[in-house]
């Protein structure tokens, strides 16, 4: 595709519900992170793929988050039992290149906003 | 561990004033340095970035310079536009985390009035 798309755009889950965002990163990218935005912060770090390996996955903050990028192309980041502190904007990028070859250039998707009430 | 540190916002300039955005950041060897911005109802995009000491990032009139000696990576442009209005990000990213994660100031919003 031409960019990063994910869906969906806003979610609302009620507390303790499970939930999935989707990432398609551009067609050809290796390498595939995932960010958590609270309001008014920047992005922050929650887990790293190269292909379909989970590489880094240090930034999840709780076993409740899990992702998975089974066939080194689209992700899915799921959240189980839902907590109100969970509600954010959940951006998922992708770069042409595993780290080390200068692919330090992201792209970022649009981003899911998730409120749990 | 690493971090940016990026000066409070919003600002507000008039169209066609001069834009400086301060960042600063620790870390630990030698970071890539970027600047993202995000407009609007859109996603994050890159601005600029530098990757070594002394280098220069510049795009659409907004350049910054990786000064080592001070930590900084400060964001410049000499005539804003309205159209420049948006949330600009400074981040880095430091070889030694092993997966070459961004790590993201607070934001600084940016509103320019005609």
């Amino acid at each position: 595709g031409a960019g990063v798309s994910q869906s969906p755009r806003y979610k609302v889950a009620k507390r303790g519900q499970d939930v999935a965002l989707r990432c398609d990163p551009i067609s050809g990218h290796v390498s595939l992170f995932w960010y958590q935005q609270a309001l008014g912060q920047g992005p922050e770090f929650l887990t790293y793929f190269q292909n379909e390996a989970q590489l880094d996955k240090s930034g999840l903050p709780s076993d409740r988050f899990f992702a998975e990028r089974p066939e080194g192309s689209v992700s899915t980041l799921k959240i189980q039992r839902t907590q109100q502190e969970d509600s954010a904007v959940y951006l998922c990028a992708s770069s042409q290149s595993p780290p080390g070859q200068g692919g330090l250039g992201q792209f970022f998707g649009p981003g899911t906003r998730l409120t749990v009430l | 561990g690493d971090s940016v540190t990026q000066m409070e916002g919003p600002v507000t300039l008039s169209e066609e004033a001069f834009l400086t955005i301060n960042c600063t950041y620790t870390a630990t060897g030698y970071p890539s340095l970027f600047w993202y911005v995000q407009y609007p109802g859109e996603g994050l995009q890159l601005l600029l970035k530098a990757t070594k000491a002394d280098d220069k990032g510049s795009n659409k009139g907004f350049e910054a310079t990786y000064r080592k000696e001070t930590t900084s990576f400060h964001l410049e442009k000499g005539s804003v536009q309205v159209s420049d209005s948006a949330v600009y990000f400074c981040a880095l990213t430091y070889s030694g985390a092993g997966s070459y994660q961004l790590t993201f100031g607070k934001g600084t919003k940016l509103s320019v009035i005609p």
